[in-house]
């Protein structure tokens, strides 16, 4: 089965622009969600996206939004770019369903976002 | 809210030497404990989970955490490091989501593993 995948892998963008990352998950899993990775703050978790619908949230400003799609595949958009933008985004999927506990998440390799 | 502190920035070890990386969490209720690890360039692979049970966990590639709430840890160890392991190590505690996953991860800053021949 073919692991969570991401594009593009790598992004150069310019300040003020906007971007869209894709990620494909797993096959048969529905839970999709977004992590920041930056050497500053670490590993911040952005959003879960779930049967189309936005589950949890994390703290980030309004710039930053996602979207699911009936397939279970999910993008992330960054609107009006700064240079603290610049990251490695991670997406990762589970199998997770309502009612039930114990699904682990599979992380993708990532997309490097530049901007510069 | 929840916390994760790896008070160890980076690790050097040699091959076929033990290994613990330290974890200490901050979590109101039940803890989903995670341990992964990060080669350069890549995404995040599971080691090991502890969601409830047996309080020693093992993983994959000779791996094992042991969840102590007394003490708010869960520190993952190898007895005999190999040197494809190094890599940045990190822990993570969970909150159990509308879906069921322990989703909406809070990482600790990582652990760097050196491993010398």
């Amino acid at each position: 089965k073919a692991g969570v995948t991401q594009t593009p892998r790598y992004l150069i963008k310019t300040r003020g622009q906007q971007v869209t990352l894709s990620c494909s998950p797993i096959s048969g899993h529905r839970s999709v969600s977004w992590y920041q990775q930056t050497p500053g703050q670490g590993l911040q978790f952005l959003f879960e996206y779930f049967s189309e619908t936005q589950r949890n949230k994390g703290n980030f400003p309004g710039r930053f939004s996602g979207r699911q799609f009936s397939n279970s595949r999910s993008e992330m958009n960054v609107s009006t770019l700064e240079l603290g933008d610049s990251a490695l985004y991670l997406c990762a999927s589970s199998n997770g369903t309502s009612g039930s506990i114990s699904y682990e998440q599979y992380f993708g390799p990532g997309t490097r976002l530049t901007v510069t | 809210a929840q916390s994760v502190t790896q008070p160890d920035i980076h690790i050097t070890v040699s091959e076929g030497a033990s290994l613990e990386l330290r974890c200490n969490y901050s979590y109101g209720a039940t803890p989903y404990l995670f341990w992964y690890v990060q080669s350069p360039g890549q995404g995040l692979q599971l080691l090991l989970k502890y969601f409830s049970g047996d309080t020693l966990v093992q993983g994959i590639k000779g791996f094992e955490a042991e969840f102590k709430r007394s003490q708010s840890s869960f520190n993952l160890r190898k007895p005999s490091v190999h040197w494809s392991d190094a890599a940045e190590y990190f822990c993570a505690v969970g909150a159990l989501g509308y879906t069921g996953t322990a989703s909406k991860l809070t990482f600790g800053t990582g652990t760097r593993l050196q491993v010398t021949l």
